[in-house]
């Protein structure tokens, strides 16, 4: 079956620091995707990244980047030096197929509190 | 405006009651979804529906009921809502391109059943 864990519940961190978000997931797919949203205090879900099973490059964006090793099966998720407005939840997501579309099936999230 | 939006934003009920929860979205998106989120659970899917005609039943769907009233909109109702169902409730589409599909989410309904 397919899961997601993300085995750090919070994490809290000084600003300025680096800090990575764990996620580790289980298919029984040969084709999946991966995906981290983050939720902020207000409450909306917002997507940061989608990434394909057959794609093990690295991504960069601003101060974000994505680590996917298929051989591990893990999907980290790395925030160079945090700012507070990085404090949210962050949920990593792992698609599941159903009848030739996908649902989404969710770690547990970790909230990351960066202080000032 | 929000691509994706919901109605009512916080909502507190009785147990017993029945209420609707309302999801509409300008992204044109044939596929819309209705997901629960409780603390330390993530987010589970209660329905799904690929397009007007097709409504199917996600992981959790006990207790809800689901109407696609047109692309655009996907209602979610509690028939007799229970204190178990006391979640933040979450909306999403998605369309698919050549290299997979992702999800879009809606701001959340908070609903209390007292």
């Amino acid at each position: 079956a397919q899961k997601v864990t993300q085995a750090q519940t919070e994490i809290s961190v000084v600003e300025k620091e680096d800090v990575t978000l764990d996620c580790v997931y289980e298919t029984r797919d040969t084709t999946y995707y991966l995906f981290w949203y983050k939720q902020p205090p207000s409450g909306e879900l917002v997507f940061l990244i989608r990434r394909n099973s057959f794609d093990e490059q690295n991504e960069i964006s601003g101060r974000y980047s994505w680590n996917f090793q298929k051989s591990t099966s893990s999907f980290n998720f790395t925030i160079t030096a945090s700012q507070v407005v990085d404090s949210a939840v962050y949920f990593c997501a792992l698609s599941d197929r159903i009848q030739g579309a996908q649902k989404l099936v969710f770690g547990q999230g970790t909230r990351l509190t960066i202080n000032p | 405006d929000a691509d994706v939006t919901q109605t009512p934003r916080n909502r507190i009920t009785k147990t017993g009651k029945r209420i609707m929860l309302e999801c509409s979205q300008t992204k044109g998106h044939d596929r819309m979804y209705w997901y629960r989120q409780d603390p330390g659970l993530g987010l589970r899917l209660i329905y799904y529906s690929f397009d007007v005609k097709d409504i199917n039943k996600g992981e959790i769907s006990d207790g809800y009921s689901v109407s696609r009233q047109a692309q655009a909109k996907f209602s979610l109702s509690l028939e007799s809502a229970i204190p178990n169902q006391t979640a933040l409730y979450f909306c999403a589409t998605s369309v698919g391109d050549r290299l997979g599909e992702t999800q879009y989410f809606g701001p959340g309904t908070r609903l209390l059943v007292l």
